[in-house]
Order: C-alpha cells, then structure tokens, then sequence
C-alpha cells in the first residue's frame, strides 16, 4: 500500500550545525513530495518542494534531495537555529496532480530539537 | 502574506453533538482540503473540495462528516453526530495548484 515513513523519530543537533532529515515512501507514481514544518500547535508550514523530475531543490537555507532509484527524500537544514526546531513532515502527493485530486500522504514526522 | 485562518481555535463538545468547524482559505485558492491529526499521529486527509463539490474522500470521511461552503469565503466541515475518536487536531488547507498552505487548526475535544 502507501505510505510514507521516516527514519529517524527525533533529531538532536547543535545550533549551529547542518540537519539532515530523511524520508522513505513506496508510492513510485508519485510525482511531487513537500516537507512541512510543525510547530507546537500550530498547522504544517510548507518549507519546499520537489517534483519527481527533479533530483535537488535549494532554498533559503533549506535543500530537499529525492532519490527515486531508492524512493527517498531528504531534507537538509544548513546552519540549524533554535527556531528550526519544529517536527518536520513529508508528503507525497498521491493524486495525478492538477489541484483537485491532490490527496498528500504525510509521513509521522521526525522531531528536530535544537540544543543552544 | 495570506493565510488559511480557521475558527474556533478549540472546540469542546459532547458526544452526540453536532460540531461546526470553520475556515476561510486564501481568497484566491480554488482547492479547499481538511484534514485531521491526532494527538501523537500522522497528519491525514479527509477531503478535498473543487468547484462546489467533493473531489475525493478518505474511508474516514464517512456520512457523518460533510463540507460545504456556503458563501465566497467560507469552507466548513459539519459532523453530525460527534464520536469520541472524532476527537483530534482539524486542519483547513487551500490551493491554487499543488502547494497547500494550511490553518492553525481547529482542536476538537469529544468529551
């Protein structure tokens, strides 16, 4: 079936230092992946994006690598703040795209906690 | 900036009741979701809404559960009869394309 999982439930770095967050999924049809961002009690904040056509993508900050020979995605945090610490989710977007039918499928999410 | 904004920001109900939930998107968004979160659980999707009627449903989305928007701004999910493991974080999101940009969420207590 489905499913989009994690690796790694909690992540301890160092202000400071480079975050890697990583991701599996086992949908091959699936063309767009997103990572969001989850503070304490608040919605997903979306982060960045990537199409399967892609193998990076780099924002400010921030650079999502997919794999697609070993189904997975990745999510690097350069120089981690103290306000990068959140849950991180991935998503696969299930549906054939085009907005209506998009159905993302979120990972459990890995909790990255940044120590001062 | 934009923002999918969501009210109440806690509901707390008897089972049985009849709960509301609202949300305005992004005014210029077309696609309209909820989804659900658990406390300690994934994020999952409940439905998705384009052009005045549901495009998809989750097998939890079932006939207590409907949405509606009734005016050019508001979307809403309605659960009739509320259970106790309706209790969870709901979530509003919006989009023009693929990129959904959520609310802060709704926090639903089943007591």
């Amino acid at each position: 079936g489905e499913s989009v999982g994690l690796h790694l439930p909690t992540l301890s770095v160092q202000e400071g230092d480079n975050s890697i967050i990583n991701c599996a999924y086992s949908n091959s049809a699936s063309d767009y992946f997103i990572w969001y961002k989850q503070e304490s009690g608040k919605g997903p904040q979306f982060i960045i994006d990537i199409r399967s056509n892609m193998d990076k993508r780099q924002g400010q900050r921030v650079t999502v690598l997919l794999n697609k020979t070993v189904k997975h995605l990745s999510l690097q945090i350069a120089a981690t703040q103290p306000g990068d610490s959140a849950v991180y989710f991935c998503a696969e977007n299930t549906g054939p795209g085009g907005g209506a039918t998009n159905k993302l499928i979120f990972g459990t999410g890995t909790l990255l906690a940044v120590q001062p | 900036e934009p923002e999918v904004t969501q009210t109440p920001s806690h509901q707390v109900t008897q089972m049985g009741q009849e709960v509301i939930l609202r949300c305005v998107p992004i005014s210029n968004h077309l696609y309209f979701y909820w989804y659900r979160q658990i406390l300690g659980q994934k994020v999952e999707f409940l439905v998705s809404f384009y052009n005045n009627e549901i495009s998809e449903k989750s097998e939890i989305f079932d006939d207590q559960f409907s949405v509606e928007r009734p005016d050019g701004s508001n979307f809403t999910l309605k659960i009739r009869s509320t259970k106790l493991e309706d209790s969870a974080m709901y979530f509003c999101a919006s989009s023009s394309l693929e990129k959904l940009f959520f609310g802060s969420g709704t926090q639903l207590s089943v007591l």
